[in-house]
Protein backbone atom coordinates (compact mmCIF):
# COMPACT_ATOMS: atom_id res chain seq x y z
CA UNK A 1 0.00 0.00 0.00
CA UNK A 2 1.30 3.21 -0.93
CA UNK A 3 1.54 6.15 1.73
CA UNK A 4 -0.35 8.59 0.06
CA UNK A 5 -2.82 7.76 -2.64
CA UNK A 6 -4.85 9.96 -5.13
CA UNK A 7 -7.00 8.92 -8.11
CA UNK A 8 -5.05 10.36 -11.01
CA UNK A 9 -8.09 11.06 -13.22
CA UNK A 10 -7.98 12.45 -15.99
CA UNK A 11 -10.78 15.10 -14.33
CA UNK A 12 -12.74 17.05 -16.95
CA UNK A 13 -14.99 19.40 -15.79
CA UNK A 14 -17.18 22.69 -17.39
CA UNK A 15 -15.81 26.07 -16.54
CA UNK A 16 -17.32 27.64 -13.19
CA UNK A 17 -17.86 24.05 -11.65
CA UNK A 18 -16.64 23.34 -8.37
CA UNK A 19 -14.00 20.79 -8.51
CA UNK A 20 -12.67 18.49 -5.37
CA UNK A 21 -9.70 16.55 -5.39
CA UNK A 22 -8.92 14.13 -2.48
CA UNK A 23 -5.59 12.24 -1.16
CA UNK A 24 -5.63 9.27 1.26
CA UNK A 25 -3.22 8.57 3.77
CA UNK A 26 -1.63 5.91 6.20
CA UNK A 27 0.84 7.86 8.48
CA UNK A 28 -0.86 9.21 10.98
CA UNK A 29 2.25 11.25 12.30
CA UNK A 30 2.19 13.15 8.81
CA UNK A 31 1.81 16.92 10.15
CA UNK A 32 2.01 19.37 7.12
CA UNK A 33 -0.12 18.75 3.92
CA UNK A 34 0.42 20.36 0.65
CA UNK A 35 -1.25 20.97 -2.78
CA UNK A 36 0.63 22.01 -5.60
CA UNK A 37 -0.43 22.57 -8.98
CA UNK A 38 1.92 21.48 -12.14
CA UNK A 39 1.75 22.23 -15.73
CA UNK A 40 2.52 20.03 -18.34
CA UNK A 41 6.87 19.71 -18.25
CA UNK A 42 6.96 22.07 -15.46
CA UNK A 43 8.32 22.03 -12.00
CA UNK A 44 5.27 22.01 -9.40
CA UNK A 45 4.22 25.10 -7.63
CA UNK A 46 2.72 25.52 -4.23
CA UNK A 47 -1.09 26.53 -3.99
CA UNK A 48 -1.66 25.43 -0.05
CA UNK A 49 -0.65 24.25 3.06
CA UNK A 50 -2.19 23.06 6.09
CA UNK A 51 -0.84 22.34 9.56
CA UNK A 52 -2.69 19.53 11.45
CA UNK A 53 -6.36 19.21 10.80
CA UNK A 54 -8.69 22.46 9.39
CA UNK A 55 -9.49 24.23 6.92
CA UNK A 56 -7.75 26.66 4.96
CA UNK A 57 -8.95 29.23 2.36
CA UNK A 58 -7.24 31.28 -0.29
CA UNK A 59 -9.11 32.84 -3.09
CA UNK A 60 -10.85 30.21 -5.38
CA UNK A 61 -9.12 27.47 -3.39
CA UNK A 62 -9.83 25.58 -0.30
CA UNK A 63 -8.21 22.55 1.61
CA UNK A 64 -9.89 20.80 4.35
CA UNK A 65 -7.83 17.97 6.33
CA UNK A 66 -8.99 15.48 8.50
CA UNK A 67 -6.81 13.21 10.37
CA UNK A 68 -9.19 10.93 12.16
CA UNK A 69 -9.93 9.92 8.41
CA UNK A 70 -6.74 10.89 7.54
CA UNK A 71 -7.98 12.44 4.24
CA UNK A 72 -7.25 15.63 2.53
CA UNK A 73 -9.28 17.83 -0.06
CA UNK A 74 -8.58 20.45 -2.06
CA UNK A 75 -11.95 22.11 -3.48
CA UNK A 76 -11.58 25.00 -6.49
CA UNK A 77 -14.59 27.30 -6.57
CA UNK A 78 -15.98 28.82 -9.97
CA UNK A 79 -13.50 26.81 -12.20
CA UNK A 80 -11.15 28.37 -14.96
CA UNK A 81 -9.58 26.91 -18.12
CA UNK A 82 -6.33 28.32 -16.66
CA UNK A 83 -6.62 25.73 -13.87
CA UNK A 84 -6.18 22.95 -16.13
CA UNK A 85 -3.21 21.21 -14.59
CA UNK A 86 -2.38 18.21 -12.57
CA UNK A 87 -2.87 18.62 -8.95
CA UNK A 88 -0.31 16.64 -6.54
CA UNK A 89 -0.55 16.28 -2.64
CA UNK A 90 1.82 15.93 -0.91
CA UNK A 91 2.72 15.69 3.32
CA UNK A 92 5.52 15.63 5.65
CA UNK A 93 6.85 12.56 7.02
CA UNK A 94 7.77 12.94 11.02
CA UNK A 95 11.38 12.00 11.11
CA UNK A 96 13.90 13.72 7.97
CA UNK A 97 11.74 17.18 8.31
CA UNK A 98 11.25 18.57 4.88
CA UNK A 99 11.00 15.64 3.50
CA UNK A 100 7.65 15.53 1.03
CA UNK A 101 6.00 12.13 -0.14
CA UNK A 102 3.75 13.04 -3.42
CA UNK A 103 0.19 11.23 -4.31
CA UNK A 104 0.28 10.74 -7.91
CA UNK A 105 -1.15 13.18 -8.86
CA UNK A 106 -4.95 14.15 -10.76
CA UNK A 107 -5.35 15.37 -14.18
CA UNK A 108 -7.49 18.11 -14.23
CA UNK A 109 -9.17 19.23 -17.67
CA UNK A 110 -11.71 22.78 -17.20
CA UNK A 111 -13.25 23.29 -20.51
CA UNK A 112 -15.20 26.12 -22.08
CA UNK B 1 11.40 35.91 -4.11
CA UNK B 2 12.25 32.20 -3.54
CA UNK B 3 13.26 31.78 -7.21
CA UNK B 4 15.06 28.08 -8.30
CA UNK B 5 16.70 27.38 -12.03
CA UNK B 6 17.89 24.57 -13.47
CA UNK B 7 20.13 24.28 -16.04
CA UNK B 8 19.49 22.84 -19.13
CA UNK B 9 15.60 22.60 -19.21
CA UNK B 10 15.95 20.19 -21.98
CA UNK B 11 19.33 17.78 -23.21
CA UNK B 12 19.46 14.85 -25.46
CA UNK B 13 22.87 12.19 -24.98
CA UNK B 14 23.56 9.02 -26.46
CA UNK B 15 23.53 5.76 -24.32
CA UNK B 16 26.85 5.55 -22.84
CA UNK B 17 27.48 9.37 -21.83
CA UNK B 18 26.99 11.34 -18.73
CA UNK B 19 25.22 14.47 -18.46
CA UNK B 20 25.05 17.21 -15.71
CA UNK B 21 22.15 18.94 -14.27
CA UNK B 22 22.45 22.18 -12.37
CA UNK B 23 19.80 23.26 -9.97
CA UNK B 24 20.54 26.60 -8.32
CA UNK B 25 18.30 28.88 -5.65
CA UNK B 26 18.62 32.70 -7.44
CA UNK B 27 17.36 34.73 -4.32
CA UNK B 28 18.35 32.61 -1.37
CA UNK B 29 21.01 30.57 0.31
CA UNK B 30 19.47 26.80 0.19
CA UNK B 31 20.65 24.68 3.21
CA UNK B 32 19.35 21.38 1.63
CA UNK B 33 18.66 21.21 -2.12
CA UNK B 34 16.51 17.64 -3.22
CA UNK B 35 16.38 15.52 -6.41
CA UNK B 36 13.17 14.37 -8.02
CA UNK B 37 12.18 12.23 -10.71
CA UNK B 38 9.29 11.89 -12.60
CA UNK B 39 7.80 9.32 -15.30
CA UNK B 40 4.92 10.68 -17.61
CA UNK B 41 1.68 11.03 -15.37
CA UNK B 42 3.34 9.66 -12.45
CA UNK B 43 4.87 11.67 -9.60
CA UNK B 44 7.25 13.60 -8.06
CA UNK B 45 9.96 10.27 -6.55
CA UNK B 46 12.73 11.75 -4.04
CA UNK B 47 16.23 10.24 -5.50
CA UNK B 48 18.16 12.30 -2.49
CA UNK B 49 18.96 15.07 0.10
CA UNK B 50 21.56 16.93 -0.51
CA UNK B 51 23.02 19.52 2.90
CA UNK B 52 25.64 22.16 1.22
CA UNK B 53 29.16 20.44 2.14
CA UNK B 54 28.33 16.88 3.34
CA UNK B 55 27.46 13.83 1.09
CA UNK B 56 24.02 13.51 0.05
CA UNK B 57 21.64 11.16 1.52
CA UNK B 58 20.40 8.69 -1.52
CA UNK B 59 16.76 6.70 -1.00
CA UNK B 60 16.47 3.30 -1.35
CA UNK B 61 17.16 2.04 -5.02
CA UNK B 62 19.04 5.25 -5.89
CA UNK B 63 22.15 4.21 -7.30
CA UNK B 64 24.99 6.56 -5.74
CA UNK B 65 27.57 5.47 -8.45
CA UNK B 66 24.99 6.42 -11.55
CA UNK B 67 23.61 9.75 -9.96
CA UNK B 68 26.30 11.56 -8.17
CA UNK B 69 24.96 14.80 -6.19
CA UNK B 70 27.57 17.67 -5.67
CA UNK B 71 26.02 20.47 -3.24
CA UNK B 72 29.26 22.22 -3.61
CA UNK B 73 27.70 25.76 -2.27
CA UNK B 74 24.52 27.30 -0.66
CA UNK B 75 23.15 28.42 -4.22
CA UNK B 76 24.08 25.08 -6.48
CA UNK B 77 23.61 21.36 -6.57
CA UNK B 78 23.94 19.49 -9.55
CA UNK B 79 23.10 16.31 -10.74
CA UNK B 80 25.15 13.87 -13.17
CA UNK B 81 23.76 10.58 -14.46
CA UNK B 82 27.03 8.93 -15.45
CA UNK B 83 26.39 6.17 -18.08
CA UNK B 84 23.25 6.88 -19.27
CA UNK B 85 20.86 4.48 -20.79
CA UNK B 86 17.70 4.63 -22.28
CA UNK B 87 15.99 4.05 -19.06
CA UNK B 88 17.31 7.14 -17.72
CA UNK B 89 15.02 9.11 -19.65
CA UNK B 90 13.02 11.00 -17.58
CA UNK B 91 12.08 14.47 -15.97
CA UNK B 92 14.14 15.57 -13.44
CA UNK B 93 13.05 18.39 -10.69
CA UNK B 94 14.83 20.04 -8.12
CA UNK B 95 14.04 21.93 -4.99
CA UNK B 96 15.79 24.01 -2.39
CA UNK B 97 15.22 25.05 0.73
CA UNK B 98 16.35 27.39 4.05
CA UNK B 99 13.10 26.12 6.31
CA UNK B 100 12.84 22.83 7.99
CA UNK B 101 8.82 22.42 7.22
CA UNK B 102 7.97 20.79 4.09
CA UNK B 103 6.16 23.57 2.37
CA UNK B 104 9.07 25.50 2.44
CA UNK B 105 10.54 23.84 -0.61
CA UNK B 106 10.93 25.48 -3.82
CA UNK B 107 11.14 23.92 -6.75
CA UNK B 108 12.73 24.31 -10.14
CA UNK B 109 10.68 24.26 -13.60
CA UNK B 110 12.57 20.67 -14.25
CA UNK B 111 15.26 18.83 -16.71
CA UNK B 112 14.08 16.38 -19.66
CA UNK B 113 16.91 14.20 -19.93
CA UNK B 114 16.42 12.14 -23.17
CA UNK B 115 18.61 9.39 -23.67
CA UNK B 116 19.04 7.96 -27.25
Amino acid sequence: QKEVEQDPGPLSVPEGAIVSLNCTYSNSAFQYFMWYRQYSRKGPELLMYTYSSGNKEDGRFTAQVDKSSKYISLFIRDSQPSDSATYLCAMSPPSGYNKLIFGAGTRLAVHP
Amino acid sequence: GAVVSQHPSWVICKSGTSVKIECRSLDFQATTMFWYRQFPKQSLMLMATSNEGSKATYEQGVEKDKFLINHASLTLSTLTVTSAHPEDSSFYICSATSGRAGYEQYFGPGTRLTVT
